[in-house]
């Protein structure tokens, strides 16, 4: 298995507060992703990072920033949580480059609930 | 804009065969995965495809046509482990992942 944790597994939060989910890796991988999934949605990608300090944003970024001060950490955080950001969230990394698809493998999810 | 459909939901009998499709639109294309994902739990690998043709792995096996935008999941000899979603995504031109939103399949004994 690939070594890919995420914490906290599950979180409740109130609604204007921040919250950080963080991913951590033990592959060195270059490439690493954040993902909501919400039923009938599927998968939708918020951040992704191809390196250290390097980051750009996905489909549903508007909420949501990242960092990533180091190869194996990619941090979330959500500024001020909304009900509307009450998902499962998923980190994946990947070895992909600019040339190439490949798999990527998942963290664990972190079940977060915003009331 | 960029679209993958899948069937919502099937359901199976143990010991039969089913075919989960999927359909794309993409701004390019650089392959398509599918994933397995048990409820509670992080998608997991199953396959890759990149050129036309079936692709066999056991149990499972995958199809591609890049002229038709179709692809499909193929799983024979169902077993009540394989009751989960199956998860079709594409890499885009970009080298980015496009995902359906799932099929949930059913097993019944």
């Amino acid at each position: 298995d690939a070594g890919i944790t995420q914490s906290p597994r599950h979180k409740v939060t109130e609604t204007g507060t921040p919250v950080t989910l963080r991913c951590h890796q033990t592959e060195n991988h270059r490439y690493m992703y954040w993902y909501r999934q919400d039923p009938g949605h599927g998968l939708r990608l918020i951040h992704y990072s191809y390196g250290v300090k390097d980051t750009d944003k996905g489909e549903v970024s508007d909420g949501y920033s990242v960092s990533r001060s180091k190869t194996e950490d990619f941090l979330l955080t959500l500024e001020s949580a909304t009900s509307s950001q009450t998902s499962v969230y998923f980190c994946a990394i990947s070895p992909v480059n600019r040339d190439s698809a490949a798999e990527a493998f998942f963290g664990q999810g972190t079940r977060l609930t915003v009331v | 804009g960029q679209n993958i459909d899948q069937p919502t939901e099937m359901t199976a009998t143990e010991g039969a065969i089913v075919q989960i499709n999927c359909t794309y639109q993409t701004s390019g294309f650089n392959g398509l995965f599918w994933y397995q994902q048990h409820a509670g739990e992080a998608p997991t690998f199953l396959s890759y495809n990149v050129l036309d043709g079936l692709e066999e792995k056991g149990r499972f096996s995958s199809f591609l046509s890049r002229s038709k935008g179709y692809s499909y999941l193929l799983l024979k000899e169902l077993q009540m482990k394989d009751s989960a979603s199956y998860l079709c995504a594409v890499v885009d031109s970009n080298y980015q992942l496009i995902w359906g939103a799932g099929t949930k399949l059913i097993i019944k004994p």
